[in-house]
């Protein structure tokens, strides 16, 4: 089983609301990660949780706030975002730490920002 | 830096024709891993094949196989008896110890019936 799933599937917020994004895994995985991916980009690296700490923070800005509860569950909190950070969220995990395992990628919340 | 660079911003193919998508990298590492990821219009980034680059021989998942050129840091996926289901975005990426997963700017491939 190599499944991480991702709720909401979709989400329209406007800039002054607070939401939250939710991963989870249960394939006993120790990394896990956020990316943003704009249409027809790559996905580019967010965060990085490896054994429920954060390890890496790729300079987000502070309206975004990770929080690791466990280790099968990553959350990304929103608050007081922009229109252009209307984007794909795309959530993953690896087997061990922060390794040179395989990410496996969830399917995404397509989140709009009015 | 490593940079990882996808020649072909569109391809397209008929339906049973093999295609072959090509991968370039940039690196002084002499360990590391290589990734196709393909995701579909259903948005979901899924894992099609990996390459370790201290293995010689070529990877292979079914229909999917690479052409690992080490020395030429080439790394491209041929897809064989192309079938519909295969119409993607396809990226390639490099990863090396824990440093992040550098990806390249994604191939459009679409299957023609």
């Amino acid at each position: 089983d190599t499944e991480v799933t991702q709720t909401p599937k979709h989400l329209v917020m406007g800039m002054t609301n607070k939401k939250s994004l939710k991963c989870e895994q249960h394939m006993g995985h120790r990394a896990m990660y956020w990316y943003k991916q704009k249409a027809k980009k790559p996905p580019e690296l967010m965060f990085v949780y490896s054994y429920e700490k954060l390890s890496i923070n790729e300079s987000v800005p502070s309206r975004f706030s990770p929080e690791c509860p466990n280790s099968s569950l990553l959350n990304l909190h929103l608050h007081a975002l922009q229109p252009e950070d209307s984007a794909l969220y795309l959530c993953a995990s690896s087997p061990g730490g922060v390794s040179t395992d395989t990410q496996y990628f969830g399917p995404g919340t397509r989140l709009t920002v009015l | 830096a490593q940079t990882v660079t996808q020649s072909q911003p569109e391809m397209s193919v008929q339906e049973a024709e093999t295609v072959t998508l090509s991968c370039t990298y940039d690196t002084s590492e002499n360990n590391y891993y290589l990734f196709w990821y393909k995701q579909p219009p259903s948005r979901q980034m899924i894992l099609v094949i990996r390459q370790e680059a201290y293995k010689q021989q070529n990877a292979t998942e079914n229909r999917f196989s690479v052409n690992f050129q080490k020395a030429a840091k080439s790394f491209s996926l041929k897809i064989s008896d192309s079938q519909l289901g295969d119409t993607a975005m396809y990226f390639c990426a490099f990863r090396r110890g824990a440093q992040k997963l550098v990806f390249g700017q994604g191939t459009r491939l679409t299957i023609n019936p």
